[in-house]
């Protein structure tokens, strides 16, 4: 089942802040994030693990609640190149398991402005 | 190094056409997988490959074939295109867990 991102949209000013949440009904193996411009490929942001590991971008920080099935992707003082559709992918295969299926959120835009 | 490479990058074909869309990786991935994203739309799985011989469906595998050609190659087949297939396809491949997944470019088809 696909997870739920909200908001599904958000207007920013260079150097304010937002947060993106990702909501799942079934528990959550690992969450990955990615970010998405107009015409462009899905680039890799951030995994994170059951357990509490993370690996990902410096500038991105994001949490997840093993217990809610949520995660959250903050943006600190966002700059211009921010601006795109980021999406959650969430993983509720057994760890290891073949494939590594990730089921996509419905995305959320983001445009940074000057 | 090119990462995941896909071809054609557009194609438009008319209904009940067949194509095959090809997708390559110089990674060294076990895993690749082919999504669909439809305008204003999250990225849904097609078919994936968990290793070189193997295939499973994804969430919306119908209308669709794959083969895993060998560890580099894995191409989608639209055997009777039809207008609701008209979409972005995006190729991913992956190491192993719990490891991020590259894109290719994608290629934009329109089915008229």
């Amino acid at each position: 089942q696909q997870p739920v991102q909200s908001p599904q949209a958000v207007i920013l000013r260079e150097g304010e802040d937002a947060v993106i949440n990702c909501s799942s009904s079934k528990a959550l193996y690992s969450v990955h994030w990615y970010r998405q411009k107009h015409g462009e490929a899905p680039v890799f942001l951030m995994i994170l693990l059951k357990g509490g590991e993370q690996k990902g971008h410096d500038k991105i920080s994001a949490s997840f609640n093993e217990k809610k099935q949520q995660s959250s992707l903050y943006l600190t003082a966002s700059q211009l190149s921010y601006s795109g559709t980021y999406f959650c992918g969430t993983e509720i295969s057994s760890p290891g398991a073949a494939g590594n299926k990730l089921t996509f959120g419905g995305g959320t835009r983001v445009l940074v402005k000057p | 190094n090119a990462g995941v490479t896909q071809t054609p990058k557009f194609q438009v074909l008319k209904t009940g056409q067949s194509m095959t869309l090809q997708c390559a990786q110089d990674m060294n991935h076990n895993s690749m997988y082919w999504y669909r994203q439809d305008p204003g739309m999250g990225l849904r799985l097609i078919y994936y490959s968990a290793s070189e011989g193997t295939t499973d469906k994804g969430e919306v595998p119908n209308g669709y074939n794959v083969s895993r050609l060998n560890k580099r190659e894995f191409s989608l087949r639209l055997e009777s295109a039809a207008p609701s297939q008209t979409s972005v396809y995006f190729c991913a491949s992956t190491r192993d867990y719990p490891y991020e997944q590259y894109f290719g470019p994608g290629t934009r088809l329109t089915v008229t």
